[in-house]
């Protein structure tokens, strides 16, 4: 149980596209969804908190209109890269978690995805 | 908002018993300690979660003294698969809302 889906897990773009990146939780009903950004040896930054049916709640310093994200139903939700630039490119990793049900709030992670923008 | 911290990187052979801490002086007073494992390009996979005292499942135990303020993170026998790197991840006081810290990460190296 409490898996989550990810997709895709890498992908290449064109500077100036907008990428999006699904995350879906397979088994259980995501009310609470999580996007993170990683670099190369770092650890987990938090980029913005969803619940279903609601606005995202971003981070301090990260910008709302570029990294775009819907969570329009209990096991889907989309970040979308707009306009991507190489200093974009980037380890994303969602994570999904049932904080009405579920104790604890325990996160579940997707396997990520690798985005490099040329 | 103070960093939850852990040592870089940790060493360690088959078969030995691993202790990893992370330092949290900031944690919220609701909020439970969750440890994860990651491999290279992948998602964290949780190990274990605790609020305080001590919690055992069938791959871990997790230690957290009365003040909180650390946890530790204890590997039964680690092999060579258990190389990776662990992160605990709280939640620590910060305005209206409590705000989700990951620690800095430990490298953990098992060699034969």
């Amino acid at each position: 149980g409490a898996v989550v889906s990810q997709h895709p897990s890498w992908v290449i773009c064109k500077s100036g596209t907008s990428v999006k990146i699904e995350c879906r939780s397979l088994d259980f009903q995501a009310t609470t969804m999580f996007w993170y950004r990683q670099f190369p040896k770092q650890s987990l930054m938090l980029m913005a908190t969803s619940n279903e049916g609601s606005k995202a709640t971003y981070e301090q310093g990260v910008e709302k209109d570029k990294f775009l994200i819907n969570h329009a139903s209990l096991t889907l939700s989309t970040l979308t890269v707009t306009s991507a630039h190489p200093e974009d490119s980037s380890f994303y990793i969602c994570s999904a978690s049932d904080s009405l049900n579920a104790p604890r709030n325990i996160q579940y992670f997707g396997a990520g995805t690798r985005l490099s923008v040329l | 908002l103070a960093k939850t911290t852990q040592p870089i990187s940790m060493d360690s052979y088959e078969g030995q018993e691993v202790n990893i801490t992370c330092s949290h002086n900031n944690i919220a007073t609701n909020d439970y300690i969750t440890w994860y494992q990651q491999f290279p390009s992948q998602g964290p996979r949780f190990i274990i979660q605790g609020y305080k005292t001590k919690v055992t499942n069938e791959v871990a135990s997790l230690f957290i003294p009365a003040d909180r303020k650390s946890s530790t993170l204890s590997l039964p026998r680690v092999s060579l698969s258990d190389t990776a790197v662990y992160y605990c991840l709280v939640g620590e006081k910060g305005g209206a809302t409590n705000k989700l810290i990951f620690g800095t990460g430990t490298l953990l190296a098992v060699q034969p």
